[in-house]
């Protein structure tokens, strides 16, 4: 198993601002994972956080928007740049297990207003 | 669109009966997850079937999978107010975990 620590758990930005949420895992992981939950939705992965290469995005979300870090196997950022209200959401990091399934972190529930 | 929808959208039980919830999928899968969501929160995996499963059990959980008709239920029985939360079911199609694509999710209220 793996324990996630992500922060911030919540936050209230204005609009044109940038916001970084952070992510550290308990144990060395090679590909951590970046999903977004629009307010009533599933969930859509933005992104796969590789380290010591560019993250590959998902169709529909750019490095631009939301540029990742991944300098070490434990740890991840994911900026959400030139914030508008549309990005209001939560924003979950997560990792894979060994045994094929996802563990969370405990999200990060974004309001821009 | 999303591989995995779910049905019912929303179910409301009474403490101690239980529920039932239904994912439909698309494609050919690895295997089919289920993972409970509290209120705005992480996610927490719940169980995993592989395709070649048709069903499994996990304490008060059970979940089936029918392959030919792409899709599989999951049944909680004996239901607590603790397991209000949503649902949401997962498919697998490269069995890597990487690609997990996630339903539209069910919300689950147990009224005590």
């Amino acid at each position: 198993s793996a324990v996630i620590s992500q922060k911030p758990s919540r936050d209230i930005c204005q609009r044109g601002t940038s916001l970084t949420i952070q992510c550290q895992v308990d144990s060395q992981v090679t590909m951590m994972f970046w999903y977004r939950q629009q307010p009533g939705q599933s969930l859509t992965l933005i992104a796969t956080a590789n380290q010591g290469s560019e993250a590959t995005y998902e169709s529909g979300f750019v490095i631009d928007k939301f540029p990742i870090s991944r300098p070490n196997l434990t740890f991840s950022t994911l900026t959400v740049s030139n914030m508008s209200p549309e990005d209001s959401s939560i924003y979950l990091c997560s990792v894979a297990g060994l045994d094929e399934k996802l563990f969370f972190g405990s999200g990060t529930q974004l309001s821009v207003l | 669109s999303q591989q995995g929808e779910e049905d019912p959208q929303a179910l409301s039980i009474q403490e101690g009966e239980n529920a039932t919830m239904n994912c439909s999928y698309k494609t050919s899968i690895n295997n089919l997850q289920w993972y409970r969501q509290n209120s705005g929160r992480g996610l927490v995996h719940l169980i995993l079937i592989r395709s070649n499963e048709r069903e499994k059990h996990s304490g008060r959980l059970r979940v089936t999978l029918d392959t030919s008709k792409k899709s599989s239920s999951l049944l909680i029985t004996a239901s607590r107010a603790a397991d209000t939360a949503s649902y949401f079911c997962a498919t697998d199609l490269s069995g890597s975990a990487r690609q997990l694509t996630f339903g539209s999710g069910t919300q689950l209220t147990v009224l005590p």
